[in-house]
């Protein structure tokens, strides 16, 4: 079967750095993507990672190990704004992304 | 200048009744998918068509039918509407195929749809 697993809920406080992880069995892989969506708007990108290691993006950092069905999101630098969901989504072997049932992070002041 | 779009934004109906939503994209992608996402902001592939193609048809009730008039375009139809319907209907588009590295979506805004 195919599986995303993230934490259901995080909180943390403005200036400090999180760790989202993510972990996935899926059949096949094409990529592994991270989304970010605010309370009742659409999912936006924020990264992909189809290769092992480590991609970086301004406060934003994706890492992924193939080879442990594993990934996380690291973000610096934390500010109110970033309080949202964030969906950890797996390619296989098809077109569709399979999505994880999102990590909603708080960040308080 | 909206590069995924979807009518309507929110959508109250009855019970039994039968209602569409719309979703159309000026990105030049060619393959677009619907998803669910319920009360808990778990977002469930539901169809995908790859240039007016169904490729990916999920465990859905038969009373949703999407249908692809032409790649820039992609409706959902839903006959017999029930409570448990109730949930946000994302639409997106990618681009897949060769020299494409990245199949990541782009999302329309969302139709939250409410049967009462």
């Amino acid at each position: 079967g195919q599986n995303i697993d993230q934490p259901t809920e995080m909180t943390a406080t403005e200036g400090a750095i999180v760790q989202i992880n993510c972990t996935y069995q899926t059949s096949g892989f094409n990529g592994l993507f991270w989304y970010q969506q605010h309370a009742g708007e659409a999912p936006t990108f924020l990264s992909y990672n189809v290769l092992d290691g480590l991609e970086e993006k301004g406060r934003f950092s994706s890492f992924l190990s193939r080879s442990k069905g594993y990934s996380y999101l690291l973000l610096k630098e934390l500010q109110m704004k970033d309080s949202a969901s964030y969906l950890c989504a797996v390619r296989g072997a098809g077109t569709a992304l399979i999505f994880g049932k999102g990590t909603t992070l708080s960040v308080s002041s | 200048d909206t590069a995924v779009s979807q009518t309507p934004k929110y959508l109250v109906t009855q019970m039994g009744n039968d209602k569409s939503i719309k979703c159309e994209q000026n990105l030049g992608h060619d393959t677009m998918y619907w998803y669910k996402q319920d009360s808990k902001k778990f977002l469930k592939i539901m169809f995908s068509y790859n240039n007016k193609e169904l490729i990916i048809n999920e465990t859905v009730p038969n009373r949703f039918s999407p249908k692809s008039p032409d790649k820039a375009h992609l409706n959902l139809h839903i006959n017999s509407l029930e409570l448990g319907d109730s949930a946000v209907y994302f639409c997106a588009s990618s681009q897949v195929g060769p020299g494409v590295n990245n199949y990541g979506y782009t999302f329309g805004s969302g139709t939250r749809l409410t049967v009462v």
